[in-house]
């Protein structure tokens, strides 16, 4: 079992809806946890990072942690073409573990 | 700041030979980070450093690869020998405690 899991994807939402990206980890002493987006060819960027249980928003983005299920997920609102890249979840505590990534591709 | 900067940014090699890459962490971070992204396994931790003191390396594939930080600024990871399975794209990052990684642009290995 690998320690963070994501869909794969691909996935692709139209312009201006809300693109919807999960994980899930195993370390239940995972204490902090990452989403970083990367473009082809480039690397990865942090774009949000949560700790405790609910919800973070920074503009777009909202990232949602709930320790008890060891789920984690990311809302883009209104995406933009912009936004189609691979996103990367990261989970963090005595171990650093990232995910595979999911694709995304937002469809002007 | 200029960032995780590493180098080279591209490296072909045949096999057999001896790849050192290199990478300046950001002033001031505490943890180094070298992972090595394919697109079959994803982003994989191969070692990473607290002070300049390797903490974990246990996702260093085999004893053909080492890594070292002689000081806060410099660290590398060297492959020797190179075999073509090796190619990849190597990333250091470097963080806070906070684990707030910042990655360098990658250097592009191939081994033929």
């Amino acid at each position: 079992q690998k320690e963070v899991e994501q869909n794969s994807g691909p996935l692709s939402v139209p312009e201006g809806a809300i693109a919807s990206l999960n994980c899930t980890y195993s370390d239940r002493g995972s204490q902090s946890f990452f989403w970083y987006r990367q473009y082809s060819g480039k690397s990865p960027e942090l774009i949000m990072f949560i700790y405790s249980n609910g919800d973070k928003e920074d503009g777009r983005f909202t990232a949602q942690l709930n320790k008890a299920s060891q789920y984690v997920s990311l809302l883009i609102r209104d995406s933009q073409p912009s936004d189609s890249a691979t996103y990367l979840c990261a989970a963090g505590g005595n171990q650093f573990y990232f995910g595979t990534g999911t694709s995304l591709t937002v469809i002007p | 700041d200029a960032g995780v900067i590493q180098s080279p940014r591209h490296e072909v090699t045949e096999m057999g030979q001896e790849v050192t890459l290199r990478c300046k962490p950001i002033s001031g971070h505490d943890y180094l980070f070298w992972y090595r992204q394919t697109m079959m396994r994803g982003l994989e931790l191969l070692i990473y450093f607290n002070n300049n003191v390797p903490i974990d390396d246990s996702g260093m594939p085999e004893d053909r690869f080492s890594a070292k930080m002689p000081n806060a600024s410099f660290s590398t990871l060297k492959i020797q020998p190179s075999e073509p399975r090796d190619s990849a794209v190597y990333f250091c990052a470097s963080s806070l405690y906070d684990q707030k990684a910042f990655f360098g642009q990658g250097t592009r290995l191939t081994v033929v």
